[in-house]
């Protein structure tokens, strides 16, 4: 059981380059979201899904684009990478709302010079 | 001022000691209180999760919610070099859109051998 999977684990971009990060859970989990990590200031909520074909913004939604076509994946776009994006970024999923358990992804390191 | 509050450290104590980590937060609709273990380049990890006011135990771990004062604490009992880790407490409110999480910034928690 792979529980959440993200791809990549390091990427350097250049300014105003687009890419695409992955994730893939086996859980059969409805809720899906992105948090980035900053230091100092904990994780915070870019965007979610609460099941296929429907997402929503979260707290820090600007720069990125995410959709849900099956379950399984949700993958978070950066259209324009700006340096203000360098962060960590975790991919998580749960079962449902309500305080359901949020399972964290390994991470995604990503460097926009 | 953010909606949670948490000490930076680094705290450093050595290996056998009681360890305390705290908590506050402003939102009095938070009813989800959960503690997150994060080792260096690792994903968030669930370590304790307590609903609503009141103490949790699980092995070395004891987790306190007090609503009325908005604080919640972790304790870490005959903490050893493997405790080392940053800390993270999360909360979220119920029928919260997303079961989105609110983060403290994390405690660096070092034991000494």
């Amino acid at each position: 059981n792979a529980g959440v999977t993200q791809t990549p684990k390091f990427q350097v971009l250049k300014t105003g380059q687009s890419m695409t990060l992955q994730c893939a859970q086996d859980m059969n989990h409805e809720y899906m979201s992105w948090y980035r990590q900053d230091p100092g200031m904990g994780l915070r909520l870019i965007h979610y899904s609460v099941g296929a074909g429907i997402t929503d913004q979260g707290e820090v939604p600007n720069g990125y684009n995410v959709s849900r076509s099956t379950t399984e994946d949700f993958p978070l776009r950066l259209l324009s990478a700006a340096p203000s994006q360098t962060s960590v970024y975790f991919c998580a999923s749960s079962l449902g709302g309500g305080g359901n358990t949020i399972y964290f992804g390994e991470g995604s390191w990503l460097t926009v010079v | 001022q953010k909606e949670v509050e948490q000490d930076p450290g680094p705290l450093s104590v050595p290996e056998g000691a009681i360890v305390s980590l705290n908590c506050t937060y402003s939102n009095s609709a938070f009813q989800y209180f959960m503690w997150y273990r994060q080792y260096s380049r690792k994903g968030p990890e669930l370590l304790m999760y307590t609903y609503s006011s009141g103490n949790k135990e699980d092995g070395r771990f004891t987790a306190q919610v007090d609503k009325s004062s908005k604080y919640i604490s972790l304790f870490i009992r005959d903490s050893q070099p493997s405790d080392s880790a940053t800390y993270l407490c999360a909360m979220s409110a119920a029928g919260n859109a997303g079961n989105m999480l609110t983060f403290g910034g994390g405690t660096r928690l070092m034991v000494k051998p």
